[in-house]
């Protein structure tokens, strides 16, 4: 069965630091995948998303994902972390070609230290 | 624009009630859905819509039911509330590019 992982269910980083936040998938095609932020009592945000062409996507706020196959992987990065980025972001992958049924991650929790 | 809407925000029930939760939205978006959000779960799909008179099932729809007769509205019912569904859920739409509009959530108590 299709799935995601993430990894880490809760980071804290400095503010001004990077920050790598990590996503596998399981599927042998290519998916759709996607990078969802929600910040308390909030829906959902989309920061980016891939579907193909260039493995590094470029996102709002700051943020970008490499997709690699190799390592059926769609990391999220920023190279320097403001407090406004805490927040829970989420992971998301559309199989067979379609978005109707998105499969998300359990999410990690981002914490900005001053 | 008022996006995604949804109703009420917080909502309590006894085991064994029923009651709807409601979503609209002004964006005229065919693709229409329903989410639980679970601590430690992330979201999952209930059931979602491509249409007017159109819906599917999506990972967990037992216990829910849903119908779309217009554009705009995409309701979802509990029939018989039970505490596993305690939970918070979102109502979501797809724009151009696959792009999910969030509703700000509902969040749901069955004692």
């Amino acid at each position: 069965a299709q799935s995601v992982t993430q990894p880490d269910i809760h980071i804290t980083v400095s503010e001004g630091a990077s920050l790598e936040l990590r996503c596998n998938y399981s599927y042998g095609a290519t998916p759709y995948l996607f990078w969802y932020v929600q910040s308390p009592g909030q829906g959902l945000q989309l920061l980016l998303k891939y579907f193909s062409g260039d493995t590094l996507v470029q996102g709002i706020k700051g943020f970008e994902a490499e997709f690699k196959r190799s390592q059926s992987s769609f990391n999220l990065r920023k190279p320097s972390v403001h407090w406004s980025d805490a927040a829970e972001y989420f992971c998301a992958v559309g199989y067979g070609g379609a978005t109707n049924k998105l499969i998300f991650g359990t999410g990690t929790l981002l914490a900005v230290q001053p | 624009n008022a996006g995604v809407t949804q109703t009420p925000k917080f909502q309590v029930l006894k085991t064994g009630q029923s009651m709807t939760l409601q979503c609209a939205q002004d964006m005229n978006h065919e693709y229409m859905s329903w989410y639980r959000q679970d601590p430690g779960m992330g979201l999952r799909l209930i059931h979602y819509s491509v249409g007017a008179g159109i819906t599917d099932q999506g990972e967990v729809p037992n216990g829910y039911n849903v119908s779309r007769s217009t554009t705009e509205d995409f309701p979802l019912r509990l029939l018989s509330a039970a505490p596993s569904q305690t939970s918070v859920y979102f109502c979501a739409t797809r724009g151009d590019n696959e792009k999910l509009f969030f509703g700000s959530g509902t969040q749901l108590s069955v004692l």
